[in-house]
Parts: C-alpha cells; structure tokens; sequence
C-alpha cells in the first residue's frame, strides 16, 4: 500500500496476556519508530529502528516490551504480561532516513490497546 | 523534565479567530522542528524548519523558529471549524540516533 500500515486497529486483551501489534512501513524507507500515545498526552518514543543498525531501545518502558523488524521492513512490537497502564494507542511511522534527511515522519492509523 | 514543552495545552476559539501556538524546545544536536496536526489517529505533517526567522507558510497556516530563543510558533489566521485538532511540535536531534521527541500538543477547538 501507499501508507504505512498497522494491524490490529484495535485490540482488547486481558491483564497478564501477551499482545503484537504489527506495522508495515512505507516501502523504500529505512527508518522505523514507533511511539506510544495515552489519553491526553504526547507521543511517547518507544524504539527506533534504521536499516541493519542495532536499534535504538532507549524509550521501552520496560523488560515486557521488544520489539523486531524483520528483513528491513514489516515491524512487531510486542507486549508480554500486559498491564492496565499499558492501554494505549501504539503509532508507527517510518521515514526516508538519512544524515541529510531532517524527519518527517508517516504515521500509521495506529493500534488502540485496552487492557482490561 | 520534558524536551518539547508546547503552550497553551488546549485553546477554544471562535470561527475567525487567529491562533498562536508555542513550542520551546532543547538545543542538543537539534537538526529541526517539526510541527503536526493530529485530528483522530495519524499526526499529518505541517511544517519542518530548520533556520531560524525564515517563515513557513501553508495557506491559512504559517510558523518560524527562532534557534537563538529555542522556540517556534505556528499560527493560524481566519480559523474554520475544520482546523479543530491537537497541534504536535518535535524536536528532530540526537547524537547517531535521530529521533523525534514530540511535546504534549496544543489542543486547538474552533467553534462556529
């Protein structure tokens, strides 16, 4: 598709289950992010990924969250013994990154997580 | 303590009205700003700056940075109802490892 894509657009599981939310970039971008967003507030960083570097994990909240992109391109963050403070809408976005590049993101419709 | 700090948090104006919104950000390898509007999910792109007294201008929208302050303003002149939405500034820096850091947004509801 044209856009970046995430899959489910809604999820709702139970405190202690493990969820994965899935994000397709916009193909020929090598950058990868995503980003949390609770009610009222900000985007919250959560992992950044570009091209075969090691990824940048300094904004997971926690050992629960990892997250993986395989071949350069489709991403899954995931979420293991979900907790209710976890409820949240996940965005990805990826970008043309490159030193020169000074990032504008694509976002996705991004995955509303409830955690009952 | 927060990077990106944006001001006022939420704003109610009437149909017509011209808007100012504020973003202070830090100077850390700072590459550029970067301003959003977010009306359901997906933050769209508005604006990207990177010098600072140059404005940007879309239509009824503009801003400018000033990188000695450390800080943009959007406006909005002749505001419509359609322009209700959270407006998101960012910060674009890092040291190897670009990334975003966006402050909590502005809030901006148009009445008619």
């Amino acid at each position: 598709g044209a856009g970046v894509s995430q899959s489910p657009s809604n999820k709702v599981t139970e405190k202690g289950k493990d969820v994965e939310l899935r994000c397709d970039p916009i193909s020929g971008h090598t950058a990868l992010y995503w980003y949390r967003q609770s009610l009222g507030q900000g985007l919250e960083f959560l992992i950044y990924f570009q091209g075969n570097s090691a990824p940048d994990k300094s904004g997971l909240p926690s050992d629960r969250f990892s997250a993986e992109r395989t071949g350069g391109s489709v991403s899954t963050l995931t979420i293991q013994r979900t907790q209710q403070e976890d409820s949240a809408v996940y965005l990805c976005a990826s970008s043309l990154n490159s030193p020169q590049n000074t990032g504008e993101l694509f976002f996705g419709e991004g995955s509303r997580l409830t955690v009952l | 303590e927060d990077k990106v700090v944006q001001s006022p948090l939420s704003l109610v104006v009437h149909e017509g009205d011209t808007v100012t919104l504020n973003c202070s950000y830090e100077v850390t390898n700072f590459r550029s700003l970067l301003w959003y509007k977010q009306e359901k999910k997906a933050p769209t792109f508005l604006f990207m700056l990177t010098s600072s007294g140059i404005e940007k201008k879309s239509g009824r929208l503009s801003s400018i940075l000033d990188k000695k302050e450390l800080f943009s303003i959007l406006n909005i002149t002749a505001t419509q109802t359609g322009d209700s939405a959270v407006y998101l500034c960012a910060d674009y820096s890092g040291a190897g490892s670009y990334q975003l850091t966006f402050g909590k947004g502005t809030k901006l509801s148009v009445i008619p």
